[in-house]
């Protein structure tokens, strides 16, 4: 099945920094990448999603970049602000089986002020 | 994100003990699912389903059990609990069907659950 990895595992950066989280998957076949943040005793809340026919997308200080080749995408967050400290998730999935997602161990976010 | 609730929010049982997590949805979703999240793991699936008929294992069923009593409700069952059950449990909702897919996964609050 598939195998998703994540890191680092923890991040520490400072206000106005950018933040960066990588991932990889193992199972070539999947084609949809969304990332959810979790903040501290919440429930994880998609933020960006990108799926395998496009390379890079934006919203307003984040951004996902997929490279299927390396089979690795990753969260870019720039202008960190202290409500961007939570916990990061990437997840992997094959739509047409049903989006079944597969996570990343998850990455510990602090934005220092 | 009120549309999908749990109950109860936290439980403390003992080892052996049967007990059932409930989540509800008012989101119209076909699609329903739970996960167990533990440090560093991430979250995991354990079970989901498509429809009401449609019951299906995840990567770590064993252990588990669900039942899909219409299309706003599905529960997950530990019929002997044993201590590595202890985590927080999530159950998620995304739309499907003939017409519609979408792909965002909409989580409800969660149920901490110790076992001792």
């Amino acid at each position: 099945g598939e195998n998703v990895e994540q890191h680092p595992s923890t991040l520490s950066v400072q206000e106005g920094d950018s933040a960066v989280i990588k991932c990889t998957y193992s199972d070539s076949a999947s084609n949809y990448f969304p990332w959810y943040k979790q903040e501290l005793g919440k429930r994880p809340q998609l933020i960006i999603d990108i799926r395998s026919n496009v390379g890079e997308k934006k919203d307003q200080r984040i951004a996902v970049t997929l490279n299927k080749t390396a089979k690795h995408f990753s969260l870019h967050i720039t202008e960190t602000q202290p409500e961007d400290s939570a916990v990061y998730f990437c997840a992997a999935s094959i739509r047409a089986a049903g989006n079944k997602l597969t996570f990343g161990g998850g990455t510990r976010v602090l934005v220092k002020p | 994100d009120a549309d999908v609730t749990q109950t109860p929010r936290n439980r403390i049982t003992k080892t052996g003990k049967r007990i059932m997590l409930e989540c509800s949805q008012t989101k119209g979703h076909d699609r329903m699912y739970w996960y167990r999240q533990d440090p560093g793991l991430g979250l995991r699936l354990i079970y989901y389903s498509f429809d009401v008929k449609d019951i299906n294992k995840g990567e770590i069923s064993d252990g588990y059990s669900v039942s899909r009593q219409a299309q706003a409700k599905f529960s997950l069952s530990l019929e002997s609990a044993i201590p590595n059950q202890t985590a927080l449990y999530f159950c998620a909702t995304s739309a499907g069907g003939a017409i519609l897919v979408t792909d965002t996964q909409y989580f409800g609050p969660g149920t901490r659950l110790t076992v001792l």
